[in-house]
């Protein structure tokens, strides 16, 4: 079964500063994955996907990710904060095409201090 | 412009008083979800719909009704609610082409329920 497991609840950094928000994901077979933000009292907003393309998979906003089958992991990096990036962050898998039933992670709130 | 609205964006109300969410989408799509966000837990799937007239349970589907008359309209029911219900609930929507294809889904803004 599809599963995925956000590493950090809540994350730390300084503005100019790299961030990592680390996903593990369980799948038995070829995943799709996708970063998704939340910024306050806002809804979901796609950040980028995966979709067994390129592994490294490039978004909005300058952020990035890279699947890595032999370590089951698709962390989220910016090389630079901004104070515009304080959101919560949700790591998602499809769990089935049938239903369309997304799995989300448990989120990891992003901090960004001045 | 492509969206999809859900109504109301807040409500407070008492245990046991029946409300409705409604979920619209413009983009003609087939498939749409209902989805309720606690915190700690990310998003956990409560109903979704194949098409007009087909409707599913998710994974925590207790408590809720969902109908699926029109294609753009996928309306929440909570018959009675509760305390426990009380959550941040998101509708989605997508073309049965891109959710065979894995592709992401369009997501509402959100609706916040406080069941008093």
């Amino acid at each position: 079964a599809q599963s995925v497991t956000q590493l950090d609840s809540h994350v730390s950094v300084s503005e100019g500063t790299p961030v990592l928000l680390r996903c593990n994901y369980s799948s038995s077979y070829s995943p799709s994955l996708f970063w998704y933000v939340q910024h306050p009292n806002k809804g979901l907003q796609l950040l980028l996907k995966y979709t067994s393309a390129a592994t490294l998979v490039k978004g909005i906003n300058g952020f990035e990710a890279e699947f890595k089958k032999s370590e089951t992991s698709f962390h989220l990096t910016k090389p630079s904060a901004h104070m515009s990036d304080a959101a919560e962050y949700f790591c998602v898998v499809i769990r089935s095409s049938n239903t369309g039933k997304l799995i989300f992670g448990q989120g990891t709130t992003l901090q960004v201090k001045p | 412009e492509a969206q999809v609205t859900q109504n109301p964006r807040y409500l407070i109300t008492v245990t046991g008083k029946k409300l409705t969410v409604t979920c619209s989408q413009n983009m003609n799509h087939e498939y749409m979800s209902w989805y309720r966000q606690d915190p700690g837990l990310g998003l956990r799937q409560i109903y979704y719909s194949m098409n007009v007239e087909v409707t599913d349970k998710g994974d925590v589907p207790e408590g809720y009704k969902v109908s699926r008359k029109e294609k753009r309209n996928f309306p929440l029911i909570l018959e009675s609610p509760s305390p426990n219900q009380t959550s941040l609930y998101f509708c989605a929507s997508s073309s049965n082409l891109d959710r065979l294809s894995n592709q992401p889904q369009h997501f509402g803004d959100g609706t916040r329920l406080s069941i008093l």
